[in-house]
């Protein structure tokens, strides 16, 4: 089947830096991707849909200036959150949606810990 | 507006045993419903999903869900539970391919030896 990766897997880093996820699908273009967010036993939180080459549709509440998502090609979408706080360590997964078969397939997820 | 709603947070069955998960739905045109597993620190696997074809959806590893529209159901099954179902599972619900998919709180299955 289909495959999302994301990068890093695992990411800790220092209040007040910024840290860049990577989502990419490695056998499809994905024309819209979605980032989530996975706090601890919760379930998933969609956080923007992103769609290639234009600007990415946020939810309710989330801070668009405080998770930067960028879809600059058909394989990749990366979610920056600036200025990291302890308060924004989380799991964040991504998922690609595949225009062929209109499947949406989820990455691995990433464990991001802000210290 | 959609939502799905899981009762239950946590499930516990003997191996061997039969598994359900509960999903109730809510939705005001015709819905998309999928069954996702997580393993620990991993991400979502997609064990099945209804698109209005036949109301008994036949997954992976065993599963099975019912659509019941007049119960606004979608309940996940296995006859047989084994040890290595045990993960949680979350249902979810999305009113077209394209669009993005709401997930429910989660069911952690535990499976008792």
């Amino acid at each position: 089947g289909a495959v999302v990766s994301q990068h890093p897997s695992r990411v800790i880093c220092k209040s007040g830096t910024s840290v860049k996820i990577e989502c990419r699908s490695l056998d499809f273009q994905a024309t819209t991707m979605f980032w989530y967010r996975q706090f601890p036993k919760k379930s998933l939180m969609l956080m923007a849909t992103s769609n290639e080459g234009s600007k990415a549709t946020y939810e309710q509440g989330v801070e668009k200036d405080k998770f930067l998502i960028n879809h600059a090609s058909l394989t990749l979408s990366t979610l920056t959150v600036t200025s990291a706080h302890p308060e924004d360590s989380s799991f964040y997964i991504c998922s690609a949606r595949d225009p062929l078969t209109d499947e949406q397939y989820f990455g691995p997820g990433t464990r991001l810990t802000v210290t | 507006a959609q939502s799905v709603t899981q009762l239950g947070s946590h499930v516990s069955v003997s191996e061997g045993a039969l598994v359900l998960l509960r999903c109730n739905y809510s939705s005001s045109v015709p819905p998309y419903l999928f069954w996702y597993v997580q393993y620990p620190n991993q991400g979502l696997q997609l064990l099945l999903k209804y698109t209005s074809a036949a109301t008994l959806v036949k997954g992976i590893n065993g599963f099975e869900a019912e659509f019941k529209k007049s119960e606004t159901s979608f309940h996940l099954t296995k006859p047989s539970a084994h040890m290595s179902d045990a993960a949680e599972y979350f249902c979810a619900v999305t009113y077209s391919s394209a669009s993005k998919i709401i997930f429910g709180s989660g069911t952690r299955l535990s499976i008792r030896p």
